[in-house]
């Protein structure tokens, strides 16, 4: 299967603590987009990024978070000294291109649980 | 700024009744992507249909259905002869063509087909 992989599937992290959730886009593609889906929500966009570079973090925290897809390896998320609303589900998609009419493919979600 | 709204916030239904989710949309744009997605209780997140607001013909696959309509900016959902296998939560969303990469999403409708 040739999906977006996400990893870990479940995260639980105590609160203070970092966590960083991974994704691999699709073979060939290099556009990453991070979006969050609190509890009993709809998706909200985080992060847009392309190879090495952030395109559009509107919808990122300002403080703790960033995102990151280095010219090798997966696109991370990394949330630093987590709280209690962090509890989410966070989902990867990718695109191969750029434009609205390019799909997003989506990951299985990482579902992180702070104690 | 767009906005997609999904009133229904949870709907039940008999095994084999059919059963039509709402969707409205706002955007300034004149083009744009209307996408369904379905995340049945296992989380993951499965495309399900995505429409130009060029093509205002009504899709059918299967038992599934979509309703387009401009003049109202709704894009409406319909599952014919309902199965247990169709419970889930099911998200509208909305893309746009002016450099804006990111999907917005509806709060969801959570669908229950009763045996």
């Amino acid at each position: 299967n040739a999906g977006v992989m996400q990893n870990p599937r479940h995260l639980v992290r105590r609160r203070g603590q970092e966590a960083r959730l991974r994704c691999s886009p699709m073979k060939g593609h290099s556009h990453v987009y991070w979006y969050r889906q609190l509890p009993e929500e709809g998706l909200k966009f985080m992060v847009y990024l392309q190879k090495e570079n952030i395109i559009d973090e509107s919808g990122m925290p300002k403080e703790r978070f960033s995102a990151e897809f280095p010219k090798e390896g997966p696109s991370i998320l990394r949330i630093q000294q987590v709280v209690r609303g962090d509890s989410a589900a966070y989902f990867c998609a990718s695109s191969p291109r750029q434009g609205p009419n390019q799909p997003q493919h989506f990951g299985d979600g990482t579902r992180l649980s702070i104690l | 700024a767009q906005k997609v709204t999904q009133a229904q916030t949870e709907i039940s239904v008999v095994e084999k009744e059919d059963v039509t989710l709402d969707c409205v949309y706002e955007t300034r744009d004149t083009t744009y992507y209307l996408f369904w997605y379905k995340q049945p209780p296992s989380g993951e997140l499965v495309f399900l249909i995505r429409r130009n607001s060029f093509d205002e013909q009504n899709e059918i696959s299967g038992r599934y259905s979509w309703n387009f309509q401009k003049s109202t900016s709704s894009f409406n959902f319909t599952i014919t002869a309902s199965q247990v296998v169709d419970s889930a939560v099911y998200f509208c969303a909305l893309r746009d063509n002016f450099g804006n990469e990111k999907l917005t999403f509806g709060t969801g409708t959570r669908l229950t087909i009763i045996p």
